[in-house]
């Protein structure tokens, strides 16, 4: 399989813990992103990467949240010090930088997180 | 703000007929539009995209339609099949601008059979 993996695809953990996940996205894809979904909603942006330099973050990203993407190919995503409202589907999504005019993002199956 | 906005959360057909989802945007900057499929426990799927230079683009079964003037596309699915049961997003962007995309609530497309 050639598209975006995601790993773990379900994380359930302990109010206050931290957790960690993984994105590697399609071989050569410069960009990568990382969306946050609740049920119901469409996915909310956090924070885009171009090679290894995170370029843009949102507001929603808190000082709990942190992502690295060190060598420019996988990325890994923290949050520390979970809480409930922590839930949702964490998904990452990846692009050539040079597109076909676009800006086409193509999205791994996500991991889910529950907080107890 | 900028925000996309669908005008129907569920919509349902029958299997062979023709399905349209509506969305509309508020922010007149955006100038790339993406359509997205999402079945239940998988990540969004590119299905068609649209720059702004462009009213009308066709795929194998989908159109997406354009209206700059009132900030509204939609995507026209033929001969709707039950594989395309999924909640559909549309999703801007201004290309050269931020690199997120805004994504709408979505709507839930059901076809019976």
């Amino acid at each position: 399989d050639t598209g975006v993996s995601q790993d773990p695809r379900h994380k359930i953990t302990k109010r206050g813990q931290n957790v960690t996940f993984r994105c590697d996205p399609i071989s050569e894809h410069n960009r990568l992103y990382w969306y946050r979904q609740t049920l119901g909603q469409g996915p909310e942006f956090l924070t885009y990467f171009q090679n290894e330099a995170q370029l843009e973050k949102s507001r929603l990203l808190s000082d709990r949240f942190s992502a690295e993407r060190p060598k420019g190919s996988f990325s890994t995503l923290e949050i520390q010090r979970t809480e409930q409202g922590d839930s949702a589907m964490y998904l990452c999504a990846s692009s050539p930088l040079w597109g076909a005019g676009g800006n086409i993002q193509y999205f791994g199956a996500g991991t889910r997180l529950s907080v107890l | 703000g900028e925000s996309v906005g669908l005008h129907l959360p569920t919509l349902s057909v029958q299997e062979g007929d023709n399905s349209i989802i509506n969305c509309a945007y508020s922010n007149s900057a955006s100038d790339y539009f993406i359509w997205y499929k999402q079945e239940s426990g998988k990540g969004p799927q590119f299905i068609i995209d649209i720059r702004s230079n462009m009213d009308k683009r066709q795929g194998q079964r989908v159109t997406v339609l354009l209206n700059k003037t009132v900030k509204h596309l939609s995507l026209q699915i033929a001969a709707t099949q039950p594989g395309d049961s999924a909640v559909y997003f549309c999703a801007e962007n201004v290309l050269g601008g931020s690199e997120k995309l805004v994504f709408g609530k979505g709507t839930k497309l059901t076809v019976n059979p």
